[in-house]
């Protein structure tokens, strides 16, 4: 089956600089990486994700980046900011699906330092 | 996308003890999905609800243990069962939707 790791598992980054995590992934079928953001006491939240047949996506502070060929993808925060201080998780699936197929990386724990 | 309620957020229990959590979601859905996310851990998989028809779960995961119902296309139930202090975990509930995953606010289990 899938295999995603996730790197770094902590980071700590000034507040106004950017923050970079990275995944892996194994089964070169997957075709969909979302990206989710957890706050304490909260349920994972979608954030940003991003297709097989793009290698780039942005959403204002937000970006990732998808290569194939490598079978890795990366999250980007510029500018960050406090509120971004969360656990973040990607994912791998393969889409469409008759079943759930996500498989999860084991987190990153960002802070962002004011 | 979807909003997703769960009840209850957190509970408490004595081993032995079983605790079921509720989810509901604002729109109907195919799947429905049960997750545990131990301390500081990533999220496991450990069902998949279909309405009308029984769950399917994953390696590790049996339905002796945690049973589910799925009577209608919002709402499912998870039931911890025979609680020991390796349960105390989040509980999530999940569904897809536009092919997208959304997850509910969890409920936190804590066995004593």
């Amino acid at each position: 089956g899938e295999n995603v790791e996730q790197h770094p598992s902590t980071l700590s980054v000034q507040e106004g600089d950017s923050a970079v995590i990275k995944c892996t992934y194994s089964d070169s079928a997957s075709n969909y990486f979302p990206w989710y953001k957890q706050e304490l006491g909260k349920g994972p939240q979608l954030i940003i994700d991003i297709r097989s047949n793009v290698g780039e996506k942005k959403d204002q502070r937000i970006a990732v980046t998808l290569n194939k060929t490598a079978k890795h993808f990366s999250l980007h925060i510029t500018e960050t900011q406090p509120e971004d201080s969360a656990v973040y998780f990607c994912a791998a699936s393969i889409k469409p699906n008759t079943g759930n197929q996500f498989y999860f990386g084991t987190g990153t724990s960002l802070t962002v330092i004011p | 996308s979807a909003v997703i309620s769960q009840k209850p957020s957190r509970d408490i229990c004595q081993r032995g003890t079983s605790l079921t959590i509720q989810c509901q979601v604002d729109s109907q859905v195919t799947m429905m999905f049960w997750y545990r996310q131990q301390p500081g851990q990533s999220l496991t998989l450990i069902a998949t609800a279909n309405q009308g028809s029984e769950a399917t779960y994953e390696s590790g995961f049996v339905i002796d243990k945690f049973p589910i119902s799925r009577p209608n296309l919002t709402f499912s139930t998870l039931t911890v069962s025979n609680m020991s202090p390796e349960d105390s975990s989040i509980y999530l509930c999940s569904v897809e939707v536009g092919g997208e995953q959304y997850f509910g606010p969890g409920t936190r289990l804590t066995v004593t």
